[in-house]
């Protein structure tokens, strides 16, 4: 099947430094990429939707300035959270989509990021 | 604006027992999936139910799509500690892919 790549699985970085997450679809192009946040014991929570070569559509409350998403290729996606700070802590999920919204979503394995 | 509500938050079961998570959307759906994510995995897709009142089964798990299709159901029969995580309902409306709040199974051996 559809495998989704996301790197580092695990960050810890200081508070007020720059993190970047990187989601890769390894085995097909995606035309559309999501971005989400998981708190524990709860549903993932959209952050914002790309399109390779466009700007990312950002939900409601998401700050665009604080998370960057870059969507340069139909296999990348990258999400950087800058000026982190320890409420950002958090398990961030990307996944990937071929085709129209009704399509499967796969999903990347998650990345933690601490941050202290 | 859009939601996907799914009952019960949590459930408790002992290994054998039935169990069954509930999916309500406020608006129509293309179509529905279910997802599973182990604690501390990530979300596995399962299946997509597209036609309106479709029934299908894997083994033990049965996936029901509303008449309406902005209901769904997931039944487990005789839950096995394996079944333990959570489970998510998700949808398209539009441009939009919704997920619902899911459900946390716990199987008590």
């Amino acid at each position: 099947g559809a495998v989704v790549s996301q790197h580092p699985s695990r960050v810890i970085c200081k508070s007020g430094t720059s993190v970047k997450i990187e989601c890769r679809s390894l085995d097909f192009q995606a035309t559309t990429m999501f971005w989400y946040r998981q708190f524990p014991k709860q549903s993932l929570m959209l952050m914002a939707t790309s399109n390779e070569g466009s700007k990312a559509t950002y939900e409601q409350g998401v700050e665009k300035d604080k998370f960057l998403i870059n969507h340069a290729s139909l296999t990348l996606s990258t999400l950087t959270v800058t000026s982190a700070h320890p409420e950002d802590s958090s398990f961030y999920i990307c996944s990937a989509q071929v085709g129209s919204p009704g399509n499967t979503i796969y999903f990347g394995e998650g990345s933690w990021l601490t941050v202290v | 604006g859009q939601q996907v509500m799914q009952i019960p938050q949590y459930q408790h079961v002992q290994e054998g027992e039935d169990f069954t998570t509930y999916c309500n959307s406020s608006t129509t759906l293309s179509n529905i999936q279910w997802y599973k994510q182990r604690p501390g995995g990530h979300p596995v897709f399962l299946i997509q139910l597209v036609k309106s009142g479709e029934v299908k089964k894997q083994k033990r798990l049965t996936f029901q799509f509303g008449e309406a299709k902005k209901n769904s159901s997931l039944h487990i029969t005789a839950t096995q500690t394996t079944d333990v995580g959570t489970y998510f309902c998700a949808g398209p409306s539009g441009n939009q892919f919704y997920f619902g709040t899911g459900t946390s199974l716990t199987v008590i051996p």
